[in-house]
């Protein structure tokens, strides 16, 4: 099946820094990708999609300037959060469509914790 | 506005014995629902979805519109679907709108 993945696994930084996180479908071209992030306890809360070669669409509530996603080829999306503040310290899981199967199947990649000290 | 509600955080039943996780959605439009799974150290993944009416590790879910439900159920739990499982519902050409989940324990 389609496979995706995410990098880094997990990252730890300071307050105020930018953080980026790499989402890549690995074996298929993914014209639509999407970005989760999850509380603790909670359930995934849709962030943002991102669309290959034009602006992502937010979801309501969600920062753009905060949380950048860029979307430049069929295989890359990348999620930037911009300053990080330890309010910002979560679980972000990024997902892709293969254009190939059901139009509805979401791939997910194994998810980024991010720690904002 | 759309809701998922999964109102089961843990549930625990011994092997053999029947499961049943509960999900009730509310949606303006015609719902679409699905079942994800995520084991152990594992990524999350799709188990079924209503438009399939399909049977996936023994595994069925039902699309009650009366009762706007979508309880996923297995006649004989074994240990091996020990998991998280989420609820979610198609809002929008591509928007997955997910439950909190419900843990699943399965007892030897």
């Amino acid at each position: 099946g389609a496979v995706v993945s995410q990098h880094p696994s997990r990252v730890i930084c300071k307050s105020g820094t930018s953080v980026k996180i790499e989402c890549r479908s690995l074996d298929f071209q993914a014209t639509t990708m999407f970005w989760y992030r999850q509380f603790p306890k909670k359930s995934l809360m849709l962030m943002a999609t991102s669309n290959e070669g034009s602006k992502a669409t937010y979801e309501q509530g969600v920062e753009k300037d905060k949380f950048l996603i860029n979307h430049a080829s069929l295989t890359l999306s990348t999620l930037t959060v911009t300053s990080a503040h330890p309010e910002d310290s979560s679980f972000y899981i990024c997902s892709a469509r293969d254009p190939r199967g059901p139009p509805d199947t979401q791939y997910f990649g194994p998810g980024t914790r991010l720690t904002v000290l | 506005a759309q809701r998922v509600t999964q109102p089961e955080k843990l549930l625990s039943v011994f092997k053999g014995a029947p499961v049943e996780l509960k999900c009730n959605y509310s949606y303006s439009g015609s719902p679409e629902l699905f079942w994800y799974v995520q084991y152990s150290r594992q990524r999350l993944q799709l188990l079924l979805r209503h438009i399939s009416r399909e049977s996936i590790k023994g595994f069925t879910a039902d699309l009650n519109k009366g009762e706007t439900s979508f309880h996923l159920k297995k006649p004989f739990a074994q240990e091996e679907d020990s998991a998280m499982y989420y609820c979610a519902l198609k809002t929008g050409a591509n928007n997955l709108f997910f439950g909190t989940g419900t843990r699943l324990t399965v007892i030897p």
